[in-house]
């Protein structure tokens, strides 16, 4: 079980926009501690895609954008490509832990 | 550019300890943090803990805390993470990962561990 909750999976097609949420709680997200988010391919390390919430990384598309309120953050994808097929992680900071702590990971498949 | 290279694949049995390095290059080491993060055969990512590359000084995760170790040596501009009291549970991809803003912006190529009777 994952402090920050994702859903396991989400798809759209080509050229559509998708958004993957990740809800938190008090003593993370709540607690206004930044949301960064990760995309990982098969056989590959997890790449930065979103730091701070709504900055993007240089060389990161600008057709990836992030957002947060309340108690949780959204990763929006637009103008969907086949190769944005790939699992999202959320990531952010929990008091009561006192550390790090990620979403269990979203499967984006482009249909 | 940045890089960061991690020893290879080690399998283990029950109860043994296992310490992966983290080779650095490209960036000065002593001014960043090093954080150790592992992926389970689920795909989940667990943070582990991190170490201060410029003072040493080390944060663990509470489920990890007693068990694992991160060290660092900066002349070699290269950290380590040990486990220790291995059981199959165990048994996932490691990660070495630079710490920049809360996130963690270099990965490294991970370094996969089978704990195995």
């Amino acid at each position: 079980q994952s402090v920050l909750t994702q859903p396991p999976s989400v798809s759209g097609a080509p050229g559509q926009r998708v958004t993957i949420s990740c809800t938190g709680t008090s003593s993370n997200i709540g607690a206004g501690y930044d949301v960064h988010w990760y995309q990982q391919t098969p056989g590959s390390a997890p790449k930065l895609l979103i730091y701070l919430t709504d900055n993007r990384p240089s060389g990161v598309s600008d057709r990836f954008s992030g957002y947060k309120s309340a108690t949780s953050a959204s990763l929006a994808i637009s103008w969907l490509q086949t190769e944005d097929d790939a699992f999202y992680y959320c990531q952010s900071y929990d008091s009561s832990l006192s550390g790090s702590v990620f979403g269990g990971g979203t499967k984006l498949t482009v249909l | 550019q940045v890089q960061l290279v991690q020893s290879g694949t080690e399998v283990k049995k029950p109860g043994a300890s296992v310490k992966v390095t983290c080779k650095t290059s490209g960036y000065s080491f002593t001014n960043y943090a090093m954080q150790w993060v592992r992926q389970d055969p689920g795909q989940r990512l667990e943070w582990m803990g991190w170490i201060n590359g410029g003072s040493g000084v080390t944060k663990y995760s509470k489920k990890f805390q007693g068990r694992v170790t991160i060290t660092r040596d900066t002349s070699a501009s290269t950290a380590y993470m040990e486990l220790s009291s291995l059981t199959s549970e165990d048994t996932a991809v490691y990660y070495c990962a630079r710490a920049a803003a809360g996130s963690y912006d270099e990965w490294g190529q991970g370094t996969l561990v089978t704990v195995s009777s």
